[in-house]
């Protein structure tokens, strides 16, 4: 399984774009790479998936480069309720049911 | 409205005890996750189960049981081998395993 890094925190002010950079250097040819968002004392919300160049959906966007080595989620204008943890993982298509979470990275807006 | 169900919200263990924890999805997905979160830590993966009656053991199993007699429900037993249960305990369910998961809302267990 691809193993993940990404910045421990991040503090941005509201309104501002946030990007958070995964590296996964060991990624597979069939991995895909998924984003979730974690509010204290909840399970973990589905923000994202993509395979590779861009994707964007109602709440973020993800890039992805040709070599898929790395990924961005970009947050547009964040406001205080964005506030979270965001982990970054990576996994494999049918079969692979072991997805790791690490301990992701820490958002904290700014008023 | 469909999604998973993990009940209680906060459950107090005594030593040398089991205890049980629910989890129930309406969301028709075969593949269901057992996931412990400690404080300040990523979700380390307890048992998954793809299929009714099939579950396979993740990469902290050790204290741990689980069973899947029906698609809806996945329920966890910490059982007195666990040497340090209390934590956070998360429930996931997918479509696939390639799918995004939807997971319950958690239950905080702690030992007194």
């Amino acid at each position: 399984l691809a193993k993940t890094t990404q910045p421990i925190s991040m503090d941005s002010y509201e309104g501002q774009e946030v990007n958070i950079t995964c590296s996964h250097n060991n990624i597979a040819t069939n991995d895909y790479i998924t984003w979730y968002q974690q509010f204290p004392s909840q399970g973990p919300r589905f923000i994202i998936q993509g395979y590779k160049t861009k994707v964007t959906n109602e709440v973020a966007s993800l890039f992805i480069p040709a070599d898929r080595k790395s990924s961005t989620l970009s947050l547009p204008r964040v406001s205080l309720s964005d506030t979270a943890v965001y982990y970054c993982l990576v996994g494999s298509g049918a079969g692979s049911y072991q997805l790791t979470f690490g301990k992701g990275t820490k958002l904290s807006v700014i008023p | 409205d469909g999604g998973i169900t993990q009940s209680p919200k906060y459950l107090f263990r005594k030593e040398g005890q089991n205890v049980t924890l629910s989890c129930e999805q309406n969301l028709n997905h075969d593949a269901m996750y057992w996931y412990r979160q400690d404080p300040g830590q990523g979700l380390r993966l307890i048992y998954y189960s793809q299929i009714v009656n099939d579950f396979q053991k993740g990469d902290i199993a050790e204290g741990y049981s689980v069973s899947r007699e029906k698609k809806e429900s996945f329920p966890l037993t910490v059982t007195s081998a666990q040497k340090n249960p209390t934590a956070f305990y998360l429930c996931a369910s997918s479509i696939g395993s390639e799918d995004g998961y939807t997971f319950g809302s958690g239950t905080r267990l702690t030992v007194v």
